[in-house]
């Protein structure tokens, strides 16, 4: 089955600086690829995706590269701010299965 | 908030007892998932369903047991068989067809084993 491994698994960085998550992905089969952001306590929500036929996609400060020949995505978030921090996922689909495998998650730290 | 609801949000259970957790949506969503979040570990699968009446194992079923005999309705059984089920669940439900697309997430339950 697919495996799904993120890094770092906390990152902290200085309000205004950018953030950067990766994730690799094992199987070739997969072409889906969101992004998940989970506050504490809270549930998590989607807040980009990516799907195998484009290598980029931005929303306003955020945007997701993915490598299809490497397996590996990234998450980037620019100018930074304290409502920011919070854990993110990746993940990984298939159409075909229409299930998810998820990364142990990276808790992002807002410094102000 | 609302969509995806899960019930109770706390829940205490004693040793050898089991225990059914609730999950409830109104998005008229084709697929419905249970996953169980522990720290340091993301999200695990544990069963999910793509049509009423039939649903599949995910990558740790094992002490689980789930119906499916609504298609708003996904309730998720935690047995005496499960070692260690102190945890936070998730359910979550995606429409079908044409792609994956998002899944949208329910509150969440987190269950504690006295």
């Amino acid at each position: 089955g697919e495996n799904v491994e993120q890094h770092p698994s906390t990152l902290s960085v200085q309000e205004g600086d950018s953030a950067v998550i990766k994730c690799t992905y094992s199987d070739s089969a997969s072409n889906y690829f969101p992004w998940y952001k989970q506050e504490l306590g809270k549930r998590p929500q989607l807040i980009i995706d990516i799907r195998s036929n484009v290598g980029e996609k931005k929303d306003q400060r955020i945007a997701v590269t993915l490598n299809k020949t490497a397996k590996h995505f990234s998450l980037h978030i620019t100018e930074t701010q304290p409502e920011d921090s919070a854990v993110y996922f990746c993940a990984a689909g298939n159409s075909g299965n229409e299930k998810l495998t998820f990364g142990t998650g990276t808790r992002l730290t807002i410094i102000p | 908030d609302g969509g995806i609801t899960q019930s109770p949000k706390y829940l205490f259970r004693k040793e050898g007892q089991n225990v059914t957790l609730s999950c409830e949506q109104n998005l008229n969503h084709d697929a419905m998932y249970w996953y169980r979040q522990d720290p340091g570990q993301g999200l695990r699968l544990i069963y999910y369903s793509q049509i009423v009446n039939d649903f599949q194992k995910g990558d740790i079923a094992e002490g689980y047991s789930v119906s499916r005999e609504k298609k708003e309705s996904f309730p998720l059984t935690v047995t005496s068989a499960q070692k260690n089920p102190t945890a936070f669940y998730l359910c979550a439900s995606t429409s079908l067809g044409g792609g994956q697309d998002e899944q949208f997430f329910g509150p969440g339950t987190r269950l504690t084993v006295l």
